[in-house]
């Protein structure tokens, strides 16, 4: 079975600045990798995934996120972060067959003016 | 096309009380998920229908939880003689298509607390 891990529980950045949001996942086979946005009171929004092809794919909202095999990572970036950004943000492995989609356990960001 | 609606927004009930909730897909998507979410945590899948059928139930939905999806369009989640730790956000999903790997659109969920 497939699981997630996302490091940093809880990351606050001032508004501007460059964003990382780190994912690790454990698959066996080739993953399908997601990231989720989830802002107060709303329901989660696709940022953007990846299946096969160019390991470096671009979302919703310029986010873009790099996948790499190696690392078994699939971390999210921005290069400059809006004050509207401020959510949690999830990361997501399914093996695009099965009910098996699992999410990680998200990542609180903050923004500072 | 109005997204992915559940009815009602937050429910507090009495421990020992059942609960339902509904869940309004996108019209035209085949499939429907039920996640719960705990604070703190991510989503956690609880079942999935391809149409009417339910397809797969994971090992977190104790007897005392069912879900329906009669005629392939809304569902109902139905937890029966609720307890502290059901206490969650409930997620419901629908997607176009035979995979998981295709785009779930979430709806804003239901709070649930069981006093």
């Amino acid at each position: 079975a497939q699981s997630v891990t996302q490091p940093d529980i809880h990351i606050t950045v001032s508004e501007g600045a460059s964003l990382e949001l780190r994912c690790n996942y454990s698959y066996g086979a080739t993953p399908y990798l997601f990231w989720y946005v989830q802002s107060p009171g709303q329901g989660l929004q696709l940022l953007l995934k990846y299946f096969s092809g160019d390991t470096l794919v671009q979302g919703i909202k310029g986010f873009e996120a790099e996948f790499k095999r190696s690392q078994s990572s699939f971390n999210l970036r921005k290069p400059s972060v809006h004050w509207s950004d401020a959510a949690e943000y999830f990361c997501a492995v399914g093996d695009g067959y099965g009910q098996n989609f699992v999410f990680g356990p998200g990542t609180r960001l903050s923004v500072l003016p | 096309d109005t997204g992915v609606s559940q009815d009602p927004r937050h429910k507090i009930t009495k421990r020992g009380q059942n609960v339902t909730f509904r869940c309004d897909p996108i019209s035209e998507h085949n499939r429907l998920y039920w996640y719960r979410q705990t604070l703190g945590q991510g989503p956690e899948f609880l079942t999935y229908f391809q149409n009417e059928a339910q397809l797969e139930k994971s090992r977190l939905l104790s007897d005392r939880f069912s879900a329906e999806r009669p005629k392939g369009s809304f569902s109902t989640l139905e937890i029966q003689r609720t307890e502290q730790g059901d206490s969650a956000m409930y997620l419901c999903a629908s997607s176009l298509g035979q995979a998981s790997y295709n785009e779930q659109f979430f709806g804003p969920g239901t709070r649930l607390t069981v006093l």
